[in-house]
Protein backbone atom coordinates (compact mmCIF):
# COMPACT_ATOMS: atom_id res chain seq x y z
CA UNK A 1 0.00 0.00 0.00
CA UNK A 2 0.88 3.13 -0.07
CA UNK A 3 3.67 4.90 1.99
CA UNK A 4 4.40 7.98 3.00
CA UNK A 5 7.54 8.87 5.42
CA UNK A 6 7.92 11.96 7.45
CA UNK A 7 11.03 12.83 9.51
CA UNK A 8 11.59 14.01 11.96
CA UNK A 9 9.70 12.39 14.41
CA UNK A 10 10.51 14.47 16.57
CA UNK A 11 12.63 17.75 17.37
CA UNK A 12 13.52 19.60 20.21
CA UNK A 13 14.57 23.29 18.81
CA UNK A 14 15.97 26.73 20.21
CA UNK A 15 13.61 29.88 19.77
CA UNK A 16 14.59 31.98 16.79
CA UNK A 17 15.86 29.38 14.89
CA UNK A 18 13.84 27.41 11.99
CA UNK A 19 12.87 23.69 11.49
CA UNK A 20 12.60 21.90 8.53
CA UNK A 21 10.39 18.53 8.16
CA UNK A 22 10.25 16.27 5.24
CA UNK A 23 7.23 14.47 3.55
CA UNK A 24 8.14 11.70 1.03
CA UNK A 25 5.60 9.27 -0.86
CA UNK A 26 7.65 6.14 -1.00
CA UNK A 27 5.54 4.09 -3.52
CA UNK A 28 3.70 6.76 -5.53
CA UNK A 29 3.59 9.98 -6.92
CA UNK A 30 1.82 12.73 -4.63
CA UNK A 31 0.68 15.51 -7.02
CA UNK A 32 -1.06 16.66 -4.02
CA UNK A 33 0.37 16.90 -0.25
CA UNK A 34 -1.08 18.20 3.06
CA UNK A 35 0.21 19.76 5.74
CA UNK A 36 -1.81 20.00 9.21
CA UNK A 37 -1.54 21.17 12.88
CA UNK A 38 -2.96 19.16 15.95
CA UNK A 39 -2.59 19.97 19.05
CA UNK A 40 -3.31 17.73 22.30
CA UNK A 41 -7.03 16.14 22.22
CA UNK A 42 -8.23 18.27 19.14
CA UNK A 43 -8.29 16.96 15.79
CA UNK A 44 -6.07 17.81 12.71
CA UNK A 45 -6.16 21.26 11.37
CA UNK A 46 -5.33 22.02 7.86
CA UNK A 47 -2.57 24.29 7.59
CA UNK A 48 -2.05 24.49 3.53
CA UNK A 49 -2.46 22.23 0.58
CA UNK A 50 0.19 22.24 -1.95
CA UNK A 51 0.65 20.89 -5.34
CA UNK A 52 3.90 19.62 -7.33
CA UNK A 53 5.43 22.54 -8.84
CA UNK A 54 2.94 25.71 -7.52
CA UNK A 55 2.83 27.70 -4.65
CA UNK A 56 1.12 25.99 -1.87
CA UNK A 57 -2.39 27.52 -0.76
CA UNK A 58 -2.51 28.15 2.82
CA UNK A 59 -5.60 28.13 5.46
CA UNK A 60 -7.25 30.95 6.32
CA UNK A 61 -4.96 32.37 9.94
CA UNK A 62 -1.78 30.60 8.73
CA UNK A 63 1.25 32.46 8.02
CA UNK A 64 2.97 31.65 4.45
CA UNK A 65 6.20 33.61 5.70
CA UNK A 66 6.35 31.52 8.29
CA UNK A 67 5.28 28.21 7.62
CA UNK A 68 7.32 27.87 3.71
CA UNK A 69 6.19 24.91 2.37
CA UNK A 70 7.75 23.30 -1.19
CA UNK A 71 6.93 20.43 -3.11
CA UNK A 72 9.51 20.39 -5.89
CA UNK A 73 8.89 17.02 -6.68
CA UNK A 74 6.13 14.62 -7.05
CA UNK A 75 7.34 12.86 -3.87
CA UNK A 76 9.14 14.87 -1.75
CA UNK A 77 7.09 18.12 0.14
CA UNK A 78 9.07 20.43 3.12
CA UNK A 79 7.27 22.62 5.62
CA UNK A 80 10.08 24.68 7.78
CA UNK A 81 9.08 26.80 10.55
CA UNK A 82 11.13 29.70 10.60
CA UNK A 83 12.14 32.00 13.53
CA UNK A 84 10.14 29.16 15.61
CA UNK A 85 8.44 30.43 18.88
CA UNK A 86 7.38 28.14 21.85
CA UNK A 87 3.69 29.00 20.39
CA UNK A 88 4.91 26.87 17.29
CA UNK A 89 5.67 23.82 19.91
CA UNK A 90 3.13 20.94 18.28
CA UNK A 91 2.52 17.70 16.40
CA UNK A 92 2.67 18.60 12.59
CA UNK A 93 1.47 15.63 10.41
CA UNK A 94 1.52 15.48 6.50
CA UNK A 95 -0.37 13.32 3.54
CA UNK A 96 -0.51 12.98 0.37
CA UNK A 97 -2.86 11.96 -2.59
CA UNK A 98 -2.28 10.46 -5.89
CA UNK A 99 -3.67 12.13 -8.87
CA UNK A 100 -6.27 9.51 -9.81
CA UNK A 101 -6.12 8.17 -5.95
CA UNK A 102 -9.13 9.21 -3.86
CA UNK A 103 -7.06 7.68 -0.81
CA UNK A 104 -5.51 9.95 1.74
CA UNK A 105 -2.08 8.79 3.17
CA UNK A 106 -0.53 10.58 6.64
CA UNK A 107 2.63 10.14 7.47
CA UNK A 108 3.37 9.40 11.00
CA UNK A 109 3.81 12.75 12.35
CA UNK A 110 6.32 15.42 13.81
CA UNK A 111 6.45 16.63 17.53
CA UNK A 112 7.94 20.29 17.30
CA UNK A 113 9.00 21.51 20.86
CA UNK A 114 10.71 25.15 20.62
CA UNK A 115 12.18 26.01 23.83
CA UNK B 1 -19.73 24.63 13.38
CA UNK B 2 -17.95 21.29 13.41
CA UNK B 3 -19.30 19.75 10.38
CA UNK B 4 -18.12 16.04 11.46
CA UNK B 5 -19.54 15.40 14.94
CA UNK B 6 -18.17 12.27 16.68
CA UNK B 7 -19.54 10.40 20.33
CA UNK B 8 -18.50 9.26 22.41
CA UNK B 9 -15.45 11.60 22.85
CA UNK B 10 -13.82 8.67 25.10
CA UNK B 11 -14.22 5.07 26.25
CA UNK B 12 -13.03 3.15 28.48
CA UNK B 13 -13.78 -0.87 27.52
CA UNK B 14 -12.10 -4.37 28.91
CA UNK B 15 -10.26 -6.58 26.74
CA UNK B 16 -12.58 -8.87 24.60
CA UNK B 17 -15.48 -6.84 24.16
CA UNK B 18 -17.14 -5.00 21.65
CA UNK B 19 -17.99 -0.87 21.00
CA UNK B 20 -19.29 1.37 18.59
CA UNK B 21 -18.02 4.21 17.82
CA UNK B 22 -20.55 7.16 15.96
CA UNK B 23 -19.80 10.01 13.50
CA UNK B 24 -22.85 12.43 12.70
CA UNK B 25 -21.84 14.82 9.48
CA UNK B 26 -23.67 17.61 8.11
CA UNK B 27 -20.92 17.83 5.13
CA UNK B 28 -22.80 17.79 1.34
CA UNK B 29 -22.06 17.17 -1.38
CA UNK B 30 -20.80 14.51 0.11
CA UNK B 31 -18.17 11.83 -1.86
CA UNK B 32 -16.37 9.58 0.92
CA UNK B 33 -16.37 8.81 4.42
CA UNK B 34 -13.30 7.50 6.38
CA UNK B 35 -12.51 6.03 9.66
CA UNK B 36 -8.88 6.30 11.11
CA UNK B 37 -7.29 4.56 13.60
CA UNK B 38 -4.53 7.40 15.33
CA UNK B 39 -2.17 6.22 17.91
CA UNK B 40 -0.58 8.37 20.30
CA UNK B 41 2.56 10.41 18.84
CA UNK B 42 1.80 8.93 15.63
CA UNK B 43 -0.19 10.21 12.08
CA UNK B 44 -3.72 8.41 11.37
CA UNK B 45 -4.25 5.11 9.79
CA UNK B 46 -6.93 4.39 7.41
CA UNK B 47 -9.73 1.76 8.47
CA UNK B 48 -12.04 1.81 6.20
CA UNK B 49 -13.36 4.06 3.19
CA UNK B 50 -16.78 4.19 2.28
CA UNK B 51 -18.13 5.95 -0.55
CA UNK B 52 -22.24 7.12 -0.54
CA UNK B 53 -23.30 4.29 -1.93
CA UNK B 54 -21.82 1.57 0.82
CA UNK B 55 -23.87 0.50 3.78
CA UNK B 56 -20.76 -1.51 5.13
CA UNK B 57 -16.97 -2.38 5.04
CA UNK B 58 -15.08 -4.15 7.45
CA UNK B 59 -11.46 -4.47 7.79
CA UNK B 60 -10.56 -7.74 10.23
CA UNK B 61 -12.18 -6.84 13.20
CA UNK B 62 -13.15 -2.88 12.70
CA UNK B 63 -16.69 -2.94 10.56
CA UNK B 64 -17.97 0.80 9.35
CA UNK B 65 -21.62 1.53 8.31
CA UNK B 66 -23.18 4.21 6.57
CA UNK B 67 -26.28 5.50 6.30
CA UNK B 68 -25.87 8.37 3.53
CA UNK B 69 -29.88 9.32 4.62
CA UNK B 70 -29.52 10.20 7.78
CA UNK B 71 -25.66 11.73 7.41
CA UNK B 72 -24.12 8.68 9.82
CA UNK B 73 -21.61 6.57 10.23
CA UNK B 74 -20.70 4.03 12.81
CA UNK B 75 -17.48 1.87 13.97
CA UNK B 76 -17.39 -1.24 15.41
CA UNK B 77 -14.24 -2.84 17.02
CA UNK B 78 -15.22 -6.44 18.00
CA UNK B 79 -13.59 -8.29 20.55
CA UNK B 80 -11.02 -5.39 21.60
CA UNK B 81 -7.56 -5.57 22.17
CA UNK B 82 -5.16 -3.76 24.29
CA UNK B 83 -3.77 -2.62 20.59
CA UNK B 84 -6.73 -1.29 20.47
CA UNK B 85 -6.00 1.96 22.58
CA UNK B 86 -5.99 4.84 20.17
CA UNK B 87 -8.02 8.02 19.07
CA UNK B 88 -10.72 7.01 15.64
CA UNK B 89 -11.59 9.83 13.72
CA UNK B 90 -14.29 10.16 10.94
CA UNK B 91 -13.74 12.07 8.19
CA UNK B 92 -15.66 13.25 5.76
CA UNK B 93 -14.55 14.30 1.85
CA UNK B 94 -16.81 16.64 0.14
CA UNK B 95 -16.42 16.55 -3.67
CA UNK B 96 -12.84 18.33 -3.65
CA UNK B 97 -9.93 17.48 -1.91
CA UNK B 98 -10.81 19.29 1.73
CA UNK B 99 -11.66 16.70 4.29
CA UNK B 100 -13.95 17.36 7.22
CA UNK B 101 -12.10 15.63 9.88
CA UNK B 102 -14.06 14.93 13.56
CA UNK B 103 -12.64 15.47 16.91
CA UNK B 104 -11.95 11.81 17.38
CA UNK B 105 -12.93 9.20 19.87
CA UNK B 106 -10.09 7.82 22.44
CA UNK B 107 -10.86 4.33 23.27
CA UNK B 108 -9.05 3.06 26.04
CA UNK B 109 -8.73 -1.13 26.32
CA UNK B 110 -8.18 -2.24 29.84
CA UNK B 111 -7.13 -5.66 30.71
Amino acid sequence: GAVVSQHPSRVICKSGTSVKIECRSLDFQATTMFWYRQFPKQSLMLMATSNEGSKATYEQGVEKDKFLINHASLTLSTLTVTSAHPEDSSFYICSARARDNYGYTFGSGTRLTVV
Amino acid sequence: KNQVEQSPQSLIILEGKNCTLQCNYTVSPFSNLRWYKQDTGRGPVSLTIMTFSENTKSNGRYTATLDADTKQSSLHITASQLSDSASYICVVSPRGYKLSFGAGTTVTVRA
